[in-house]
């Protein structure tokens, strides 16, 4: 049973160009959870997704960035016209339909954007 | 806003050493989560504590709630150079969703042999 996996595992833009980050859940999965890891910096909430179902996007920032999980295929988390501020570490993780918090997260092993 | 603060930030030793890191909080957390992140990688959990003054072991792990549910420890015995990692505690965001956590920066471990 694979886990969590995220592609690609590294990506470069230009300034300005968009970026599409693709997390496919563990299978049985429907709750994708993304969050962002900045240089120096603990990791941020960014999002939470049922299928075709954003629960809580309140780390989201307001502009460039958007994130759907739609029925079938991988979330995606897209940025657009992406500047220098958004080179970071990206992690999304995934849980079942029953799960609690308290089980802990599954993690993928993320994709590091860098922005040029 | 909840916040969770780690230290110490950096710990290198050598092999064989104790060592003890910290996450506090002045806000109190239902649950809190460890996880370990090797570079290149993401994190991977250790354990949750649920209840205050709960005390969990992972072979030379040994893990610990505060009575108050505001902070949390890790003791590593014996340390080892594969213990070597970023070490990051979690707690859920008080009246966010279940997946809105509030990580650490972490206390970066380095343990020589």
């Amino acid at each position: 049973n694979a886990g969590v996996m995220q592609n690609p595992r590294h990506l470069v833009r230009r300034r300005g160009q968009e970026a599409r980050l693709r997390c496919s859940p563990m299978k049985g999965h429907s709750h994708v959870y993304w969050y962002r890891q900045l240089p120096e910096e603990g990791l941020k909430f960014m999002v939470y997704l049922q299928k075709e179902n954003i629960i809580d996007e309140s780390g989201m920032p307001k502009e460039r960035f958007s994130a759907e999980f739609p029925k079938e295929g991988p979330s995606i988390l897209r940025i657009q016209q992406v500047v220098r501020g958004d080179s970071a570490a990206y992690f999304c993780a995934s849980s079942p339909q029953t799960w609690t918090v308290n089980y802990g997260y599954t993690f993928g092993s993320g994709t590091r954007l860098t922005v040029v | 806003t909840q916040l969770l603060e780690q230290s110490p930030q950096f710990l290198s030793i050598q092999e064989g050493e104790n060592l003890t890191v910290y996450c506090n909080s002045s806000s109190v957390f239902s649950s809190l989560q460890w996880y370990r992140q090797e570079p290149g990688e993401g994190p991977v959990l250790l354990v949750t504590v649920v209840t205050g003054g709960e005390v969990k072991k992972l072979k030379r792990l040994t893990f610990q709630f505060g009575d108050a549910r505001k902070d949390s420890s890790l003791h590593i015995t014996a340390a080892q150079p594969g213990d070597t990692g970023l070490y990051l505690c979690a707690g859920v965001n008080y009246g966010g969703s279940q997946g809105n956590l509030i990580f650490g920066k972490g206390t970066k471990l380095s343990v020589k042999p």
